[in-house]
C-alpha cells in the first residue's frame, strides 16, 4: 500500500519568508494530491488539489508542485504571516479513499 | 450549507463501555468518510459509505468498531467494549464526489478518551 512521508519535525520560520513544506510517496503516482490545513482540536480543512498533469498550482499565497519522477509534491507559503501557523496534510488516493501523511506542523515567528 | 456535524465533541468513558458518535454530512453530499488521529499523526482511515451502502472497511478496524449510515443521510459509529488504546479524535468527513476528484470537508471530530 501507499506510504506518505512527511517531515515529522516542526519547521520554523520568521514572518515574511516562504515556507516549504515537503510531501514523498513511496508506490505508484496518484493521478491527485490533495494539501489539507489542521489547526489544533480542529478538523483538517482543504487547501489544494493537483493532478498528476498540472506540476503546479497555485491559489493566493500558495503554491504545489507534483514531481512524479521524484514521487513528491512540494507545498509552498510565500509571505509567510503568524497566521499560517498549523499542521499541514498531504493526502493521497488510495482505493478511492484519501490516505493522509503524518503532517508537518508550521511555526511562523513575528 | 452548514457544514459536516459531529456530535458529542467530547466524551469520556470508562474502559469496557460502549461509545456511540453521529456525523451529520452536508446534506447533498453522497459520500461520508470516518477517520480516526491520535496525537501527532495523520488522520488514519477507518470506513466509508456511498449513499447508504459501507463500501470500504480498514482492515485495522477491529469488530469491536461498527459503523451505520441509515438511508444515506447521518451516521453513527459505534465501538463497543472500549479499550484505552481507542483513546483518539474521531473525525467524519463528507464528499459530493469521490475522493480523487474533489475535496473532502471534515467536521470538527469527536474526542474520546477512555480511562
Amino acid at each position: 500500500s501507499q506510504k506518505i512521508e512527511q517531515n515529522s519535525e516542526a519547521l520554523n520560520i520568521q514572518e515574511g519568508k516562504t515556507a516549504t513544506l515537503t510531501c514523498n510517496y513511496t508506490n505508484y503516482s496518484p493521478a491527485y494530491l490533495q494539501w489539507y490545513r489542521q489547526d489544533p482540536g480542529r478538523g483538517p480543512v482543504f487547501l489544494l488539489l493537483i493532478r498528476e498533469n498540472e506540476k503546479e498550482k497555485r491559489k493566493e499565497r500558495l503554491k504545489v508542485t507534483f514531481d512524479t519522477t521524484l514521487k513528491q509534491s512540494l507545498f509552498h507559503i510565500t509571505a509567510s504571516q503568524p497566521a499560517d501557523s498549523a499542521t499541514y496534510l498531504c493526502a493521497l488516493v488510495e482505493t478511492d479513499k484519501l490516505i493522509f501523511g503524518t503532517g508537518t506542523r508550521l511555526q511562523v515567528f513575528p | 450549507d452548514t457544514g459536516v456535524s459531529q456530535d458529542p465533541r467530547h466524551k469520556i468513558t470508562k474502559r469496557g463501555q460502549n461509545v456511540t458518535f453521529r456525523c451529520d454530512p452536508i446534506s447533498e453530499h453522497n459520500r461520508l468518510y470516518w477517520y480516526r488521529q491520535t496525537l501527532g499523526q495523520g488522520p488514519e482511515f477507518l470506513t466509508y459509505f456511498q449513499n447508504e451502502a459501507q463500501l470500504e472497511k480498514s482492515r485495522l478496524l477491529s469488530d469491536r468498531f461498527s459503523a451505520e449510515r441509515p438511508k444515506g443521510s447521518f451516521s453513527t459509529l459505534e465501538i463497543q467494549r472500549t479499550e484505552q488504546g481507542d483513546s483518539a479524535m474521531y473525525l467524519c468527513a463528507s464528499s459530493r464526489q469521490a475522493a480523487n476528484t474533489g475535496e473532502l470537508f471534515f467536521g470538527e471530530g469527536s474526542r474520546l478518551t477512555v480511562l
